[in-house]
């Protein structure tokens, strides 16, 4: 049961333009959603999070939406860099559906093109 | 971020063996840590909490008695795979508790291949 899904498993960007990560969730008990970045041989790494009380949250180059109404998020990346070619994966998580437990999209591979 | 490591990186296998992965924190106690799971073209699955002193806890459908889990110190914990077969292939990734709510910090994974 894939509770949180990435349905493109690439994408690849013009170095400089915007880069656009996708990802729908199916339960509406989650209250915290974060993306991580993942380069090959290393663990995910924590990047940016959104609280469901918000409907955007931004850091410098990264700015995550969230539509709670259409349980969907996304990740912009703007301008994009070839240093920010990796895997990224949306995750949920909420009180209600145990604290600790991640749930994790199958992951975006992101190719900038320099 | 905190530093996690685990050992091995990857391995490989026979039916039938056991295998022992263990994580480590490198740069804080932690008295917590996840096990997750990988499979193919699959996302992340959490296995069981491991709790320093004290029992682990699992996911629904995760085999404890398959998949042991042993947290000594509050640096280490280990997964072991006893009695592994070909569908055990998969690759594992432990982490601990972040720094703010529900984050986690990940080690780089370990991949397993049972032959």
């Amino acid at each position: 049961d894939q509770q949180v899904k990435q349905n493109s498993p690439s994408l690849s960007v013009q170095e400089g333009r915007i880069s656009i990560l996708n990802c729908d969730y199916t339960n509406s008990m989650f209250d915290y959603f974060l993306w991580y970045k993942k380069y090959p041989a290393e663990g995910p790494t924590f990047l940016i999070s959104i609280s469901s009380i918000k409907d955007k949250n931004e850091d410098g180059r990264f700015t995550v939406f969230l539509n709670k109404s259409a349980k969907h998020l996304s990740l912009h990346i703007v301008p994009s860099q070839p240093g920010d070619s990796a895997v990224y994966f949306c995750a949920a998580v909420g009180d209600q559906t145990g604290a600790n437990n991640l749930f994790f999209g199958t992951g975006t591979r992101l190719t900038v093109i320099p | 971020g905190a530093v996690v490591s685990q050992h091995p990186s990857w391995v490989i296998c026979k039916s039938g063996t056991s295998v022992k992965i263990e994580c480590r924190s490198l740069d804080f106690q932690a008295t917590t840590m996840f096990w997750y799971r990988q499979f193919p073209k699959q996302s992340l699955m959490l296995m069981a909490t491991s709790n320093e002193g004290s029992k682990a806890t699992y996911e629904q459908g995760v085999e404890k008695d398959k998949f042991l889990i042993n947290h000594a110190s509050l640096t280490l914990s280990t997964l072991t795979v006893t009695s592994a077969h070909p569908e055990d292939s998969s690759f594992y990734i432990c982490s601990t508790p972040g720094l703010v709510i529900y984050e986690q910090f990940f080690g780089p994974g370990t991949r397993l291949t049972v032959l």
